[in-house]
């Protein structure tokens, strides 16, 4: 059982490039999202998708676009990298948005360096 | 909107010695509120959840969370710690009544070490 999978683990962009992080559950969730970890700052919430078809924003959306195609797999786009954009990026699935005992299962990030 | 203060960015324990995390949020609405580990190189794991009923939460691997209404907190507790505790914890809040559960909301991380 695989989990939440994230591809890649580490990643170097220059300024300007565009990359998607790949992110891929095998649990049936209905519930996907993407978080970017920063030091003292928490994870913040950047897109979320509450089933296939349907996305919308989170804290912190700017500079990213998601799509959600199937049920399995949630890709997060940066289409133009920035410094700013230099962070951990988890992407986290859950059974449903709207149960709170259905916990969050995350995947092990992406560390995105942009230069 | 909801937001999550935990007040120390550091917390350094002996083995064996008790530990509390503190958290603190701030919400309009009725919450749920969760505490998730991350251990080095990993994603985040849940430790513990409130959502309703009995205040006092327990968790895995012994540890326990008190959720205060009246003080807004949900302080996270182990009475003895090991050197395997030593990780990043969230604390995280959610919206109960008008969105999503899972929407959380995270703090900023307490990072916890233990020394021999």
């Amino acid at each position: 059982n695989a989990g939440v999978t994230q591809t890649p683990k580490f990643q170097v962009l220059k300024t300007g490039q565009s990359m998607t992080l790949q992110c891929a559950q095998d649990m049936n969730h209905e519930y996907m999202s993407w978080y970017r970890q920063d030091p003292g700052m928490g994870l913040r919430l950047i897109h979320y998708s509450v089933g296939a078809g349907i996305t919308d924003q989170g804290e912190v959306p700017n500079g990213y676009n998601v799509s959600r195609s199937t049920t399995e797999d949630f890709p997060l786009r940066l289409l133009s990298a920035a410094p700013s954009q230099t962070s951990v990026y988890f992407c986290a699935s859950s059974y449903s948005y709207y149960r709170g005992n259905s916990p969050l299962h995350f995947g092990n990030g992406t560390r995105l360096t942009v230069t | 909107a909801q937001s999550v203060t935990q007040l120390d960015s550091q917390v350094p324990v002996f083995e064996e010695a008790p530990v509390e995390l503190r958290c603190n949020y701030s919400s309009s609405v009725s919450v749920y509120l969760f505490w998730y580990v991350q251990y080095p190189n990993q994603g985040l794991q849940l430790l513990l959840k409130y959502l309703s009923g009995s205040t006092l939460v327990k968790g895995i691997n012994g540890f326990e969370a008190e959720f205060n209404k009246s003080q807004t907190s949900f302080h996270l507790r182990k009475p003895s710690v090991h050197i395997s505790d030593t990780a990043e914890y969230f604390c995280a809040v959610s919206d109960s009544v008008n969105q999503g559960a899972q929407k959380l909301v995270f703090g900023q991380g307490t990072r916890l070490t233990i020394n021999p």
